[in-house]
């Protein structure tokens, strides 16, 4: 079946880098995504991969796709206290935007 | 602002009375989703609208829940008899169909308690 799976917390220091991973069971997968949520908002599309790519960056983010070991990065160079929120990872499998995703990864920036 | 927007923001109810939220997609998304997350959870796909059509509905949605898009712009999710277990925020999103890649713009949500 369908399922993503994140770790739930990850803790770095303000300036030094950050890299949430994510684990997806289907092998169909066309696109791979990375959503921000900060408290008390929806979900804000940060960037996406497409099945066929291993790498895509994009500013101070970093996309690493491993499709043999259906694995799943996200590198925040520069880590800032706004980027402290929770990210998750989402698989499309089908035409349209029936996403997908995981329980979200916990990012807090500390001094 | 053109983003999607969601009415009411919060909502508290009794357990067992009716509530119904208001979607409102950027103008010209003909696709609409609804989703739902739970606390310490990510989102889980309910159901599907392109223009008025609704496409596809998750198992996730009971009888009691009804979603409608009645001219293809609005839509409004409707929990009928609610249960405590209806508790959670209820995100709505659209996006413009396309050939390649499709982006899933999302609205800040309803979020829902069932006392």
């Amino acid at each position: 079946g369908e399922d993503v799976e994140q770790s739930l917390f990850l803790s770095v220091r303000e300036g030094d880098s950050s890299v949430i991973n994510c684990t997806y069971t289907d092998s169909s997968s066309t696109y791979l995504y990375w959503y921000k949520q900060e408290p008390g908002a929806g979900l804000q599309l940060l960037t996406y991969i497409f099945s066929n790519m291993d790498m895509k960056q994009d500013q101070r983010l970093t996309v690493l796709l491993n499709k043999k070991d259906k694995h799943l990065s996200l590198r925040i160079a520069d880590t800032q206290t706004g980027d402290s929120a929770i990210y998750f990872c989402a698989e499309k499998t089908g035409g349209y935007n029936k996403l997908i995703f995981g329980a979200g990864t916990r990012l807090a920036v500390h001094p | 602002d053109t983003g999607v927007s969601q009415d009411p923001r919060h909502k508290i109810t009794k357990r067992g009375q009716n509530v119904t939220f208001r979607c409102d997609p950027i103008s010209e998304h003909n696709r609409l989703y609804w989703y739902r997350q739970t606390l310490g959870q990510g989102p889980e796909f309910l159901t599907y609208f392109q223009n008025e059509a609704q496409l596809e509905k998750s198992r996730l949605l009971s009888d009691r829940f009804s979603a409608e898009r009645p001219k293809g712009s609005f839509s409004t999710l409707e929990i009928q008899r609610t249960e405590q277990g209806d508790s959670a925020m209820y995100l709505c999103a659209s996006s413009l169909q396309s050939g390649t890649n499709e982006k899933l713009f999302f609205g800040s949500g309803t979020q829902l308690s069932v006392l």
